[in-house]
């Protein structure tokens, strides 16, 4: 079964740093993209970044390029989203999730964690 | 940006058909994706490729597309399918592809 578990939710100021993760079991974790998806307070899903893990290969959305970093840690198999500058539009609920099979869609979800941004 | 739209939300009567619109210039080649939402969850995949259903989602749930308008019709829609529903399809620009979704329609049944 493909389970994609998230780290806890954050409390943070403006300004600090931040990586969130998602760990992946269940399948062959190289063969898979995986991404993130925001979803900030009473609004819809953001698109925003994936990589696949076999290479690395990374994609942005034009819109959060240069804003957060995806990331991967094969050996746990493990994806990571950062940011080096925290800001309070930054608050948000992020999903973690899955790529289907040859697919350019995601099928799996993690659980969401939620940031919170605030002075 | 690449943008795709969805009205904000639809309202249907139990048993009636309700269909949900999105409309993206790049639609006529690349293929649209459905999700639902409901309230505190994380979204669930209802259509893909424009009209495939997984396993486990009900008969109901179809979709379509024509030209830069893809549809989700769910057909009797009952109670237990109020939520969120968001289309999602690829951009490519350049050799450069990622993902974006709709605005995400509200569907209230009552």
């Amino acid at each position: 079964e493909v389970q994609l578990v998230q780290s806890g939710g954050e409390v943070k100021k403006p300004g600090e740093s931040l990586r969130i993760s998602c760990k992946a079991s269940g399948y062959r974790f190289s063969n898979y993209w995986i991404g993130w998806v925001r979803q900030m307070p009473g609004k819809g899903l953001e698109w925003m970044a994936i990589i696949y893990p076999g290479d690395s290969d990374t994609r942005y959305s034009p819109s959060f390029r240069g804003h957060v970093t995806i990331s991967i840690e094969k050996s746990t198999s493990t994806a990571y989203l950062q940011w080096n500058n925290l800001k309070a539009s930054d608050t948000a609920l992020y999903y973690c999730a899955r790529h289907g099979s040859a697919a350019e869609y995601f099928v799996h979800w993690g659980q969401g964690t939620l940031v919170t941004v605030s002075s | 940006s690449y943008e795709l739209t969805q009205p904000p939300s639809v309202s249907v009567s139990p048993g009636q058909t309700a269909r949900i619109t999105c409309s993206g210039d790049a639609l006529p080649k690349k293929f649209a994706y459905w999700y639902q939402q409901k309230s505190g969850q994380a979204p669930v995949l209802v259509i893909s490729e424009d009209s495939r259903r997984p396993s486990g989602i009900p008969e109901r749930f179809s979709g379509s597309s024509s030209g830069t308008v893809a549809t989700l019709t769910i057909s009797g829609t009952q109670v237990e399918d109020e939520g969120d529903f968001y289309c999602y399809s690829t951009h490519t620009s350049g050799n450069y592809t990622y993902g974006v979704f709709g605005g995400g329609t509200k569907l209230t049944v009552l």
